[in-house]
């Protein structure tokens, strides 16, 4: 019930696409929705974070849709960039508990010219 | 600031030695965490600190793993004896606690058990 799926595992998409990640979570305690990216060689970076008392927030490229009722969340790159290449996990935690915070499996992002 | 600071970056060792690995959380951070990330696995959080106090270390593999932070600027990581099931990537990540869910994590440490 800890699990949280993601999905593709690897992503190709071409310069100025529109690069989609999934994530699904079981635990209806999680209340608050990360999104990680790692660089190679880099430890994770915060992205963008969703808590669910909203269904979509927006940074820059950046945006998480969620859907509470689906237990479903996912991260939309707008006009992705070569840049973007990285892995990006998505992730949840439990407010009430001690900041655990459950990692996805990691999609691997990969923005071709 | 610095960030979390780890060392060492990379270490090889032969299997059946003692490895520590070492953590300098963000000053100020509450909050420490211990991961592994490997291929088959991903991001596994082994041992969570707060306050120094160790809170939820079920994730730590088997007893050769320990974990100490003596204060709030250090802690560290111990394997013995290692073995090479235990390569893998190591990173240590920090954060304020409280409502402030943000972790910070350092560069990681590869470690090699040949």
């Amino acid at each position: 019930q800890q699990q949280v799926k993601q999905s593709p595992q690897s992503l190709i998409v071409q310069k100025g696409g529109i690069s989609i990640i999934n994530c699904a979570y079981e635990n209806t305690a999680f209340d608050y929705f990360p999104w990680y990216q790692q660089f190679p060689g880099k430890g994770p970076a915060l992205l963008i974070a969703i808590r669910p008392d909203v269904s979509e927030k927006k940074e820059g490229r950046f945006t998480i849709s969620f859907n509470k009722s689906a237990k479903q969340f996912s991260l939309h790159i707008m006009d992705s960039q070569p840049g973007d290449s990285a892995t990006y996990f998505c992730a949840a935690s439990n407010s009430g508990g001690y900041q655990k915070v459950t990692f996805g499996t990691g999609t691997k992002l990969q923005v071709i010219p | 600031d610095a960030g979390v600071i780890q060392s060492p970056r990379h270490e090889v060792t032969e299997m059946g030695q003692e490895v520590t690995l070492r953590c300098k959380p963000i000053s100020g951070h509450n909050s420490l965490f211990w991961y592994r990330q490997t291929m088959m696995r991903g991001l596994e959080l082994l041992i969570y600190f707060n306050n120094n106090v160790p809170i939820d270390d079920s994730g730590m593999p088997e007893d050769r793993f320990s974990a100490k932070m003596p204060n709030a600027s250090f802690s560290t990581l111990k394997i013995q004896p290692s073995e090479p099931r235990d390569s893998a990537v190591y990173f240590c990540a920090s954060s304020f606690g409280g409502d402030r869910y943000e972790q910070y994590f350092g560069p990681g440490t590869r470690l090699t058990v040949t």
